[in-house]
């Protein structure tokens, strides 16, 4: 079964700080996609970034960026020069088939809670 | 603006009370999705309809119900909520079902159970 792992369940960095969200995935397909979505205390998750499985180009964008690694199986996602606006549940997850393959689904990471203080 | 529009969104309803809770999309995307979200949980999916092709989830109860009357709405039907079915219910949409799609979230209705 394939699975995202979020280890940090809460973060809390004061204002300015570099915060760096971790994430780890298992899966089986040698292709394959990763997100990243926030979802900030209304409610809605927002699309954040995705990656496929071939491309291990880090990404910048803004205050963001994200590091992929295949080696490690990692998709960490970096926030620098963190603001209060910030402040919200951060999943990662994985797109994979179901078992008939014509099926795909997001498997998410349990979430990491970032409190950015002022 | 393109979105995905839920309501309500807070619900309350009793214990064994059928309840609807409804989604609807401008964006004209061939897949909506029902997820269910505990606190402090990820979101787990429910089923989603492939333009009108119903797939549920193995794990989702019978008490769990879905209709697509069209493209644009889709309905949740709880038939006999219990408390365990309090949690927050997003709709998401994705254009085309395939692994590479993001999918598009409404901002959820929040269910209680009395």
């Amino acid at each position: 079964a394939q699975k995202v792992t979020q280890a940090q369940t809460e973060i809390s960095v004061v204002e300015k700080e570099d915060v760096t969200l971790d994430c780890v995935y298992e899966t089986r397909d040698t292709t394959y996609y990763l997100f990243w979505y926030k979802q900030p205390p209304s409610g809605e998750l927002v699309f954040l970034i995705r990656r496929n499985s071939f491309d291990e180009q880090n990404e910048i964008s803004g205050r963001y960026s994200w590091n992929f690694q295949k080696s490690t199986s990692s998709f960490n996602f970096t926030i620098t020069a963190s603001q209060v606006v910030d402040s919200a549940v951060y999943f990662c997850a994985l797109s994979e088939s179901d078992s008939g393959g014509s099926n795909y689904k997001l498997t998410f990471g349990k979430g990491t809670l970032l409190t950015v203080n002022p | 603006d393109a979105m995905v529009i839920q309501n309500p969104r807070y619900q309350v309803t009793q214990f064994g009370k059928p309840v609807t809770l409804s989604c609807s999309q401008t964006l004209n995307h061939n897949v909506m999705y029902w997820y269910q979200q505990k606190s402090s949980q990820a979101p787990k999916l429910l089923f989603h309809y492939y333009d009108k092709d119903f797939n549920n989830e193995a794990d989702t109860p019978d008490n769990f119900q879905s209709r697509r009357p069209n493209t644009s709405f889709c309905f949740l039907d709880i038939r006999s909520p219990g408390l365990g079915d309090a949690a927050m219910y997003l709709c998401a949409t994705s254009r085309d079902r395939v692994p590479y799609n993001e999918q598009f979230f409404g901002p959820g209705t929040r269910l209680t159970v009395l």
